[in-house]
């Protein structure tokens, strides 16, 4: 099946710094990746559409500034929490979708944990 | 979105069959009906997805009514590594992302 990886799995990091999260799709092309976060006890929200070539597309009340995202090829998608508060601590995920139409499955990654002291 | 609604757990035992139930009353002709499951501490996994008719596969099967405004997720022989929260999850034809809900946390007792 689809897998997709992401580095790292978890990360501790001051307040003020910035974290890479990297995606990517390891056997197959996907020029679409999404990036969701999901808090504790919640379901899992989803903060940005990734897509390889051109501007994310971010969901509402998702600051694009600070959460930078680059799709620079068909199998890579990177998400950069810039100065990052204890606030963003989150388990960060993404996916990636293979198909067409309206039968499109997406297969996520196995999430970030993101700790921000 | 069209929305969904689930009940927030269910309790089985292990080698019995569950019934998940997923409500979708204000699905449209083009929604398809997609299920994903996310084990404790993962991402989500794809389970199974249908538009009209039935659907079976190696994990599970999906029984949608005649309606479409409901959909059962069936697992017929449940085990402990199917504790997850289930989610029932709408696309419309073309759509890309998908919108989870609460979704149901199953736990299976041994």
């Amino acid at each position: 099946g689809a897998v997709v990886s992401q580095h790292p799995s978890r990360v501790i990091c001051k307040s003020g710094t910035s974290v890479k999260i990297e995606c990517r799709s390891l056997d197959f092309q996907a020029t679409t990746m999404f990036w969701y976060r999901q808090f504790p006890k919640q379901s899992l929200m989803l903060m940005a559409t990734s897509n390889e070539g051109s501007k994310a597309t971010y969901e509402q009340g998702v600051e694009k500034d600070k959460f930078l995202i680059n799709h620079a090829s068909l199998t890579l998608s990177t998400l950069t929490v810039t100065s990052a508060h204890p606030e963003d601590s989150s388990f960060y995920i993404c996916s990636a979708t293979l198909g067409s139409g309206g039968a499109q499955t997406q297969y996520f990654g196995p999430g970030t944990r993101l700790l921000v002291l | 979105d069209a929305k969904t609604t689930q009940p927030n757990s269910m309790e089985s035992n292990e080698e019995e069959p569950v019934h998940l139930p997923c409500n979708h009353s204000t699905i449209s002709g083009t929604d398809y009906i997609h299920w994903y499951r996310q084990l404790p501490s993962q991402g989500p996994e794809y389970v199974i997805h249908g538009l009209t008719s039935n659907v079976n596969n190696r994990m599970a099967s999906l029984a949608i009514a005649e309606d479409r405004k409901s959909s059962t997720l069936i697992l017929h022989r449940a085990t402990l590594r199917d504790a997850a929260v289930y989610y029932c999850i709408l696309s419309a034809q073309g759509a890309q992302k998908l919108v989870f809900g609460q979704g149901t946390r199953l736990t299976i007792n041994p």
